[in-house]
């Protein structure tokens, strides 16, 4: 059982270049969401899905797009990179149950030069 | 504005001893608390929550208190072990809702 698998880990981009952050999970989770953690900030929601064809914004939801075209994949854009967006990047999904518990995938480390 | 407070950015605490960390909120709409542990490198994961219908959720090692009047809950390790020394975030959400709001967090060093 993988969880929730981000690619890739690592990345440098240039200011100005676009890339996609995959995401994907095998748990059959509905909900699924990225976040972005900066130093001394905490998580901040980017965006977030309730299920395949549904996405909203989360509070930080500028330069990103996402789409869910299947439960299992929710991939996040950044159309034009910017430095502003180094980041560490995290996905997480969770089921439709009472639980609130979500699981996050490892993360990935992205600069913007 | 910040809606989950943890204020104190580390604490150190002996092995065996009680670790305490702390964290506030301002919504009083958030009816659902959970504390994340993080290593490096490494994705949040799920240590413990609580409803807003209860004051007190044992697991194991953690108890998370939660005090809504003063809208504060506290996470309690006893005893503390070296392998949780960590960075632990508090998060809280509102009924069903999936969107979580988290503290900045706090690292927890466990010295041996």
């Amino acid at each position: 059982n993988a969880g929730v698998t981000q690619t890739p880990k690592f990345q440098v981009l240039k200011t100005g270049q676009s890339m996609t952050l995959q995401c994907a999970q095998d748990m059959n989770h509905e909900y699924m969401s990225w976040y972005r953690q900066d130093p001394g900030m905490g998580l901040r929601l980017i965006h977030y899905s309730v299920g395949a064809g549904i996405t909203d914004q989360g509070e930080v939801p500028n330069g990103y797009n996402v789409s869910r075209s299947t439960t299992e994949d929710f991939p996040l854009r950044l159309l034009s990179a910017a430095p502003s967006q180094t980041s560490v990047y995290f996905c997480a999904s969770k089921d439709t149950t009472g639980s609130t518990e979500a699981f996050f995938g490892q993360g990935t480390r992205l600069t913007v030069v | 504005d910040q809606q989950v407070k943890q204020n104190s950015p580390s604490l150190s605490v002996q092995e065996g001893r009680i670790s305490i960390l702390n964290c506030d909120y301002t919504n009083s709409m958030f009816d659902y608390f959970l504390w994340y542990k993080k290593y490096p490198a490494e994705g949040p994961t799920f240590l413990i929550s609580i409803s807003s219908i209860k004051d007190k959720n044992e697991d194991g090692r953690f108890t998370v208190f939660l005090n809504k009047s003063a809208k504060h809950l506290s996470l309690h390790i006893v005893p503390s072990q070296p392998g949780d020394s960590a960075v632990y975030f508090c998060a809280a959400a509102l009924g069903s809702n999936y969107k979580l709001t988290f503290g900045k967090g706090t690292l927890l060093t466990v010295n041996p």
